[in-house]
């Protein structure tokens, strides 16, 4: 596809599971980005990989949440022993490299209940 | 860390005429201000952005200004549309490089567009 693609786009789990989001970035961007996004707020940084390295994770609010781009490519984010309070949209988005702007996907809704 | 704050929450304006939001930070080594367009359902759009360098950026009904002094920065837009109604985020960051890496949002503004 033509743009960021993020799955699923809605994703209801219990309290204390495990999730996986999965975002494909746009061909050939190397630079790639996760947001997370509570209603009426604005984005939440929560990491950004160059390549296959995280380049700066300074945004994750804690050890349960943990991302892969393994390939340099496809990137999933990990969310271990949910809580209600993980309840957002997550936002991922991809540039060309670093520097150059940058394209966000539809987000995925994640309910914890 | 990096606060921002938007003003105001929700705007209102008649077709034609100009909308301005405004934001300020905290963090004086900000040097990267992007505004984003999130309409209903959708992810954020970059659909301006200034360095700190520059006071002023144009793009036909677009423009922001920065005011690095004062530590705000404006988005302004004229001739108003109704397709302009939408959520707009002001964003800042430390990397003037650009992209979407550690970028700190205000809390958004929704513009109504009245016919």
């Amino acid at each position: 596809g033509a743009g960021v693609s993020q799955t699923p786009s809605n994703k209801v789990t219990e309290k204390g599971k495990y999730v996986e989001l999965r975002c494909d970035p746009i061909s050939g961007h190397t630079a790639l980005y996760w947001y997370r996004q509570s209603l009426g707020q604005g984005p939440e940084f929560l990491i950004y990989f160059q390549g296959t390295g995280a380049a700066d994770d300074s945004g994750l609010p804690n050890d349960r949440f943990f991302a892969v781009r393994p390939e340099g490519s496809v990137s999933t984010l990990k969310i271990q022993r949910t809580e209600r309070g993980d309840s957002a949209v997550y936002l991922c988005a991809s540039s060309a490299d670093r520097g150059h702007e940058a394209f966000f996907g539809q987000g995925t809704r994640l309910t914890v209940v | 860390g990096e606060n921002v704050e938007q003003h105001p929450s929700t705007l209102s304006v008649q077709e034609g005429d100009s909308a301005v939001i405004k934001c300020t930070y905290s963090d004086s080594a900000s040097n990267y201000f992007p505004w984003y367009k999130q309409e209903l359902g959708k992810g954020p759009q970059l659909i301006i952005d200034i360095r700190s360098n520059v006071g002023e950026k144009k793009d036909q009904r677009i423009a922001v200004t920065l005011n690095k002094t004062a530590k705000h920065f404006s988005l302004h837009i004229t001739e108003t549309q109704p397709e302009d109604s939408a959520v707009y985020f002001c964003a800042a960051s430390l990397d003037s490089g650009g992209g979407a890496d550690g970028l700190t949002f205000g809390k958004g503004t929704h513009l109504i567009i009245q016919p």
